[in-house]
């Protein structure tokens, strides 16, 4: 089973660029990396998803190495409304067929004024 | 925009009880899927469903079964509640199978058993 391992807190003030790195390992070839964040008391939300070096949309980036045993999750500027959960996701495991995804612990990620 | 959506947000039942949480997507996805979520483990798979009437054990399948009778609905059952199963009940679905679809989830259920 593809595991990752991500900080469980990171603390931050407004208007700072926040890095979450997220290690996976086992990862197989084709396999995508995607990120998710939750607000309390809501389900998780998709962020942003990437197969390799750099990927932005318009709320992240996402930086994966040529090993692509890690991926960093870039949030710039982060505003109090960032104060959520961040989850990145394992790639589905292969050998048994299994076609779903495995979250992790994810970060909590606090942002202050 | 996809919608899922969660039978109730909170339910409180008692132990020995069975527990019916009912999940309902309107995208005509292909898979389903049941998460809880405890404070500090993060979201754990229970059951996931690929098509109709097929389903698999995700990492912690035990005192829960499931249904997808239709495509849109995934039923997650509790046969007899108990006090451990107090937790946020999540669903989500995805498009494609092949596991890295982008997955929406409904808002949750939190449940209590007392």
């Amino acid at each position: 089973l593809a595991k990752t391992t991500q900080p469980v807190s990171m603390d931050s003030y407004e208007g700072q660029e926040v890095n979450i790195t997220c290690s996976h390992n086992n990862i197989a070839t084709n396999d995508y990396i995607t990120w998710y964040q939750q607000f309390p008391s809501q389900g998780p939300r998709f962020i942003i998803q990437g197969y390799k070096t750099k990927v932005t949309n318009e709320v992240a980036s996402l930086f994966i190495p040529a090993d692509r045993k890690s991926s960093t999750l870039s949030l710039p500027r982060v505003s109090l409304s960032d104060t959520a959960v961040y989850y990145c996701l394992a790639p589905p495991v292969v050998d048994t067929g299994r076609r779903a995804l495995t979250f992790g612990s994810g970060t909590r990620l606090q942002v202050q004024p | 925009d996809v919608k899922v959506t969660q039978s109730s947000r909170y339910l409180v039942k008692r132990t020995g009880e069975k527990v019916f949480l009912e999940c309902v997507q309107d995208m005509d996805h292909e898979n389903m899927f049941w998460y809880r979520q405890d404070p500090g483990l993060g979201l754990r798979l229970i059951y996931f469903s690929y098509d109709v009437k097929m389903k698999e054990k995700g990492d912690i399948p035990e005192g829960y079964s499931v249904s997808r009778e239709k495509k849109e609905r995934f039923s997650l059952i509790l046969e007899s509640a108990s006090t451990n199963q107090t937790s946020m009940y999540l669903c989500a679905s995805t498009r494609l199978a092949g596991g890295t679809d982008t997955q929406y989830f409904g808002p949750g259920t939190r449940l209590t058993v007392l």
